[in-house]
């Protein structure tokens, strides 16, 4: 059974900070995605990494997959109260259909 | 594009009743799944679907759970017999077909059910 662990389970910040999500495993993934879910709703997709090593931004956000494609991390620039939310991570496996996710991390972003 | 639709969005119901959920993936997209998130977890692995077919189940999936896709386009996801344990949002998701790596999947609005 592949398991994705991440930390901190809870970051509560303010305005301006940065931070860094984990997101670990001992399994090798195909792939690795990262959602954000507000409450009530479905997670919404941010990033999909592949390649080992890879890294992506998308604006103050920066993804990277590990060189072993066990683990990924989520850094935050100036954050901001729009940025709160439980961000989670999902692992594919070989079969690339299904993701296992973690539990997330729950952002607060205090104005 | 738009996106992954599921309804009703939030069900309420007494235990020992059936309930259904209706989803309409992205168009095109051939791979539909279902995902259970309890408050605190992360979206858990129910049941997969590549066009008409059911092709993985959960064990988290028991006998009183059934998911169709008859034409390979909308999905339901029907719970008899419902039980407080069942409560949960109900997610689904769908994907292109194809074995590329990095295949994305979307996820739909969810369908809260609280049974009581």
């Amino acid at each position: 059974t592949q398991l994705l662990e991440q930390s901190p389970q809870f970051l509560s910040i303010q305005e301006g900070e940065n931070l860094t999500v984990y997101c670990n495993s001992s399994s090798v993934f195909s792939s690795l995605q990262w959602y954000r879910q507000e409450p009530g709703e479905g997670p919404v997709l941010l990033v999909t990494v592949v390649t080992g090593g890879e890294v992506k931004k998308l604006k103050r956000l920066t993804f990277q997959f590990g060189d072993a494609r066990k683990d990924s991390s989520l850094h935050i620039t100036a954050a901001q109260p729009g940025d709160t939310g439980l961000y989670l991570c999902a692992g594919a496996g070989g079969s690339n259909y299904k993701l296992t996710f973690g539990k997330g991390t729950l952002l607060t972003v205090n104005p | 594009d738009t996106g992954v639709s599921q309804n009703p969005r939030h069900k309420i119901t007494k235990r020992g009743q059936n309930v259904t959920f209706r989803c309409d993936p992205i168009s095109e997209h051939n791979r539909l799944y279902w995902y259970r998130q309890t408050l605190g977890q992360g979206p858990e692995f129910l049941t997969y679907f590549q066009n008409e077919a059911q092709l993985e189940k959960s064990r988290l999936l028991s006998d009183r759970f059934s998911a169709e896709r008859p034409k390979g386009s909308f999905s339901t996801l029907e719970i008899q017999r419902t039980e407080q344990g069942d409560s949960a949002m109900y997610l689904c998701a769908s994907s292109p077909s194809g074995t590329g790596v990095g295949n994305t999947i979307y996820f739909g609005e969810g369908s809260w059910l609280t049974v009581v």
